[in-house]
């Protein structure tokens, strides 16, 4: 199983909503990301987890929350949004950070709109 | 820093060969990955040089010269559904799990 899922594939907030974004692998990976992707643009580096500890914040605004439960899972929480935030979220995985971050496998995106 | 220059967009026909070129400034380097992404699709790993030369996989092959700091992307026998966006990346320096993208490479494939 080389697949990174994500849910929901659509979603639609208001700026005083709560709500969050999930990421599931199934591949033993031990690294997992989490990437912000504007239009015509490159995937932007968020957040990276490294055996469940969060290893890099790419100086996110606190409104986004990483967590992630167990090795399979990563969440994205997301409170109090502003509109620039509209983006695909994207998650990834890879059998380590470091050295084996080449290779990343990526979900298929989260298409968030905050209205 | 980092930073890589490629292409941002490139045309050819079907049954082409197409080259994508990437060149990047590091303060260390530890290999160059490339991505494929299709409209609105999710990017999707390709290939890794870590050493000078040649990796060919299929219809795609990657290039690498350490000494002049840069690769490319080689696609033969071009066929529609290679229309995307290519992107090369290297690993942030000292910085584990940071992997760098350029900015994309916008290939269209015409009839």
């Amino acid at each position: 199983d080389t697949e990174v899922t994500q849910t929901p594939k659509h979603l639609v907030m208001g700026m005083t909503n709560k709500k969050s974004l999930k990421c599931e692998q199934h591949m033993g990976h031990r690294a997992m990301y989490w990437y912000k992707q504007k239009a015509k643009k490159p995937p932007e580096l968020m957040f990276v987890y490294s055996y469940e500890k969060l290893s890099i914040n790419e100086s996110v605004p606190s409104r986004f929350s990483p967590e992630c439960p167990n090795s399979s899972l990563l969440n994205l929480h997301l409170h109090a949004l502003q509109p620039e935030d509209s983006a695909l979220y994207l998650c990834a995985s890879s059998q380590g950070a470091e050295v084996l971050t080449y290779e990343q496998y990526f979900g298929p995106g989260t298409r968030l709109t905050v209205t | 820093g980092q930073s890589l220059e490629q292409p941002s967009e490139v045309t050819a026909v079907e049954g082409a060969i197409v080259q994508i070129n990437c060149t990047y400034q590091t303060s260390g380097f530890y290999g160059l990955s490339w991505y494929q992404q299709h409209d609105g699709g999710a990017p999707t790993f390709l290939s890794y040089n870590a050493l000078d030369g040649l990796e060919e996989t299929g219809r795609f092959s990657s290039f690498l010269s350490r000494s002049d700091s840069y690769g490319y992307l080689l696609l033969q026998e071009l066929q529609m559904k290679d229309s995307a966006s290519y992107f090369c990346a290297v690993r942030g320096d000292n910085q584990g799990g940071k992997l760098i993208f350029g900015q994309g490479t916008e290939l269209s494939v015409k009839p």
